[in-house]
């Protein structure tokens, strides 16, 4: 059984450019959520997600940011016009209807 | 929201030492998980304990619920338990499944040869 994928592993951005995060959640899973962790800081949860609904972005920035978790395909983590403090690790997690969340490996962004 | 504190924030230890890393949290939860993120950023999952006590290998945990906190106990030290260890809290919710975690800012531990 694979754990939570996410791609790419690294991700380097001119400031302007998007930046798209992808996530498969583990087999059976029908949660997901995205984290990130900034330096020097800890995880902070941004979204919450099941299939083709969002159902808590209470930690997501307001503006560039959304996220999808479609009915067919991994869920995006979608970033336009990145800037230089957009450059974090991005966590997927997924779990089953109510429990454990495993995590992904993360996704690094730099923004250069 | 949810507050989570970790203690202590920083722990050098010898190789074979024990260890106890605490996780205290403001309000009841429904969720209550222990990770280890390790030097190459990975997040491990060590244990999933609402409440009660379970153990794996050298590691064991505790969490007393009423009580609002969690223990993750780490015997017979290795260099390879380096790392940050995470506590993470999810509210009570009562839609329905779980809800995002509330992480502390984790305890930062070194093994020493």
């Amino acid at each position: 059984n694979a754990g939570v994928m996410q791609n790419p592993r690294h991700l380097v951005r001119r400031r302007g450019q998007e930046a798209r995060l992808r996530c498969s959640p583990m087999k059976g899973h029908s949660h997901v959520y995205w984290y990130r962790q900034l330096p020097e800081e800890g995880l902070k949860f941004m979204v919450y997600l099941q299939k083709e609904n969002i159902i808590d972005e209470s930690g997501m920035p307001k503006e560039r940011f959304s996220a999808e978790f479609p009915k067919e395909g991994p869920s995006i983590l979608r970033i336009q016009q990145v800037v230089r403090g957009d450059s974090a690790a991005y966590f997927c997690a997924s779990s089953p209807r109510s429990g454990e969340q495993y995590f992904g490996p993360g996704t690094r962004l730099t923004v250069t | 929201g949810i507050q989570v504190e970790q203690s202590p924030p920083d722990l050098i230890l010898q190789e074979g030492a024990n260890s106890t890393l605490r996780c205290n949290f403001s309000d009841s939860v429904n969720n209550l998980q222990w990770f280890h993120q390790n030097p190459w950023g990975q997040l491990i999952n060590l244990f999933y304990i609402p409440s009660g006590t379970k153990q794996n290998g050298r590691l064991s945990a505790t969490t007393v619920a009423t009580e609002r906190y969690s223990l993750l106990y780490i015997s017979s030290s290795q260099t390879t338990d380096s790392g940050v260890y995470f506590c993470a809290v999810d509210r009570s919710y009562s839609g329905g499944g779980a809800d995002g975690l509330t992480f502390g800012k984790g305890t930062h531990l070194i093994i020493q040869p």
